[in-house]
């Protein structure tokens, strides 16, 4: 099966400086790949999320970059800001969400964001 | 959009004593439906999804079962609660309303076992 590994576990960064996330994943079949954002004592939220015909996706100051041949994907978070603290979580599947297909998600093990004011 | 909600919030329970945790979803229709459980400070464990009423795949061996007796529902639940079975646990629907769903999350029941 699936296997999603995500560095680095914790991460602190300057307030106004940019923090950088990786995942690797194994299942060459996989072609999607979320992000979700969680905050203390709630569910994850997605934030963004990229496809295998994508290399990169932007969302104001959030991007995700997507390296099929390696088999890694990163977050980008530019302009980091106190309310983006939260552990992040990257996820892969094999099956983009269709009317026809079940996915199941494989998760990373998170990584904790802490922006220092 | 889809609006997922579960209940209670918080459990403290006993260990020996049964549980159900309940999920419905609000703004899609034939969702698949997911049971996360995720440790303290630690990543999400899938066990149970469904694709449609009464259909329940089980990903890991474990003391829970899951149900699903309508479309929008799904349970949770166990006849002796563990130790271990303490966690915060997560609902999440797929939506099949158009090729663009995503999986989306509840806000969790956070269960301790005593």
């Amino acid at each position: 099966g699936e296997n999603v590994e995500q560095h680095p576990s914790t991460l602190s960064v300057q307030e106004g400086d940019s923090a950088v996330i990786k995942c690797t994943y194994s299942d060459s079949a996989s072609n999607y790949f979320p992000w979700y954002k969680q905050e203390l004592g709630k569910g994850p939220q997605l934030i963004i999320d990229i496809r295998s015909n994508v290399g990169e996706k932007k969302d104001q100051r959030i991007a995700v970059t997507l390296n099929k041949t390696a088999k890694h994907f990163s977050l980008h978070i530019t302009e980091t800001q106190p309310e983006d603290s939260a552990v992040y979580f990257c996820a892969a599947s094999p099956n983009p969400p269709t009317n026809f297909g079940n996915e199941k998600l494989t998760f990373g093990t998170g990584t904790r964001l802490t922006i220092i004011p | 959009s889809q609006t997922i909600h579960q209940w209670p919030a918080t459990l403290v329970q006993p260990v020996g004593s049964p549980l159900s945790l309940e999920c419905t979803v609000e703004g899609t229709s034939n969702p698949n439906l997911y049971w996360y459980r995720q440790a303290a400070g630690r990543g999400l464990q899938l066990l149970f999804y469904s694709v449609g009423i009464g259909q329940i795949s089980s990903e890991v061996p474990q003391n829970l079962s899951a149900s699903r007796p309508q479309d929008r529902q799904f349970i949770l639940s166990s006849k002796k609660l563990l130790l271990s079975d303490s966690g915060f646990y997560l609902c999440a629907s797929t939506g099949r309303l158009s090729f663009t769903d995503t999986q989306y999350f509840g806000p969790g029941t956070r269960l301790t076992v005593l």
